[in-house]
């Protein structure tokens, strides 16, 4: 139990196309998710908390028009990237807040696969 | 506010050598402490985790402890495997709903 996916694992764009990124939580249901960008060989980096029903709340930096989140149900969130640019290129994950259904954990986030973001 | 602070690698050693992998934090109030591994080109998977002073996590072989006194979470395996090879991240979290602190991550290379 207790899997997130993300769609698609890998895309490449051209600069200035937008680029949708699926984040699910396939087996329970999450009221929270959070957004991360991983830059090669770093930590990960908060980019955006996304709340069922309601707007994100973006890190300082991050920019909520570039970056728009959506979390329209319990099992889905997705990170929209308009007018990329290559310098956006990164790897984008998710992970989800369990509500305790379905014998997730409800102190435990869990986290997507990535999203591998290639802007030419 | 809150962070992490685990040791900078990268870490080599040969199989079945005991691994440690420091990792201290600073928070206000009790935190769950977490461990997760993330393979070449994946994403994070949780290792362990621990709730409260003293539990011990523990996943594979590895294992850490909760130290409140030390406000340390030290992952040690007592025999690594090539398999192993992964970068290892500390975090903490104040509540299941609210965004990790990580670590800077460590990379642990074991060779044959």
């Amino acid at each position: 139990g207790a899997v997130v996916s993300q769609h698609p694992s890998r895309v490449i764009c051209k600069s200035g196309t937008s680029v949708k990124i699926e984040c699910r939580s396939l087996d329970f249901q999450a009221t929270t998710m959070f957004w991360y960008r991983q830059f090669p060989k770093q930590s990960l980096m908060l980019m955006a908390t996304s709340n069922e029903g309601s707007k994100a709340t973006y890190e300082q930096g991050v920019e909520k028009d570039k970056f728009l989140i959506n979390h329209a149900s319990l099992t889905l969130s997705t990170l929209t990237v308009t007018s990329a640019h290559p310098e956006d290129s990164s790897f984008y994950i998710c992970s989800a807040h369990s509500t305790g259904t379905s014998g997730a954990s409800t102190d435990t986030q869990y986290f997507g696969p990535g999203t591998r973001l290639t802007v030419l | 506010g809150d962070s992490v602070t685990q040791m900078e690698g990268p870490v080599t050693l040969s199989e079945e050598a005991f691994l440690t992998i420091n990792c201290t934090y600073t928070a206000t109030g009790y935190p769950s402490l977490f461990w997760y591994v993330q393979y070449p080109g994946e994403g994070l998977q949780l290792l362990l985790k621990a709730t409260k002073a003293d539990d011990k996590g523990s996943n594979k072989g590895f294992e850490a402890t909760y130290r409140k006194e030390t406000t340390s979470f030290h992952l040690e395996k007592g025999s690594v495997q090539v398999s192993d090879s992964a970068v290892y991240f500390c975090a903490l979290s104040d509540s299941g709903n609210t965004p990790l602190v990580f670590g800077k991550g460590t990379r642990l290379s074991v060779i044959a």
